[in-house]
């Protein structure tokens, strides 16, 4: 059964640090790896997809970076900003026709001004 | 991008009765999709897999008679959580299957509060 951990559990940084969050999983075997925001008792937006053929994708600040061999996924953040406070999850979905996303805990992220 | 509505997007309920949340994909069909639960300061548990015309696949330990989802038609999906009680309340998400793209849309969420 796929498991997704993600690390650190929560992180605090001063504005314009550059930071990294983690995410592995069991089973290397997955269809896609996608990145989500969660702000408190909202629901999930979409940051950046990755297929199991990619390496990277990046959006502005952010570049999210896939080794699937390894079972590793790591979301880079460039200069920090007080709004990009919010909880960052990591989702992963098998390689067959109709699976859901199997999602991490989360990265709790707080950056002060 | 596709959207995906759900609705309520919160609602209060007494204990013992049941209530009905909807998912529908606005701009394309779903021939699957997917219930999810959140409780405070935790990640999505996937519930079930709802399936356009057929019975739903429940995660194990997630009770098919309590949480009952019906999926009449390629753009709507309901979950009906029957004889609520306080520890039902949760954030309940879904995620609908783009039919031709494969990718994943997700709704905004409904908040569940049994009293």
């Amino acid at each position: 059964k796929q498991e997704v951990t993600q690390i650190p559990a929560a992180l605090s940084v001063p504005e314009g640090e550059n930071l990294v969050l983690n995410c592995s999983f069991t089973d290397s075997a997955i269809y896609n790896l996608q990145w989500f925001r969660q702000d408190p008792g909202k629901g999930l937006t979409s940051l950046l997809l990755i297929q199991s053929s990619q390496r990277e994708q990046t959006s502005g600040r952010l570049n999210a970076s896939l080794d699937k061999s390894s079972g590793r996924s790591t979301l880079y953040i460039a200069a920090s900003q007080p709004g990009d406070s919010a909880t960052y999850l990591c989702a992963v979905r098998a390689n067959q026709a109709g699976t859901a996303l199997i999602f991490g805990k989360g990265t709790t992220l707080s950056v002060s001004s | 991008g596709a959207v995906v509505s759900q609705h309520p997007s919160w609602v209060i309920c007494k204990s013992g009765t049941s209530v009905k949340i909807e998912c529908r994909s606005l701009d394309f069909q779903a021939t699957t999709m997917f219930w999810y639960r959140q409780f405070p300061k935790q990640s999505l548990m996937l519930m079930a897999t709802s399936n356009e015309g057929s019975k739903a696949t429940y995660e194990q330990g997630v009770e098919k008679d309590k949480f009952l989802i019906n999926h009449a038609s390629l753009t709507l999906s309901t979950l009906t959580v029957t004889s609520a009680h306080p520890e039902d309340s949760s954030f309940y998400i879904c995620s609908a299957l783009g039919q031709f793209t494969g990718e994943l849309f997700f709704g905004e969420g409904s908040r569940l509060t049994v009293l």
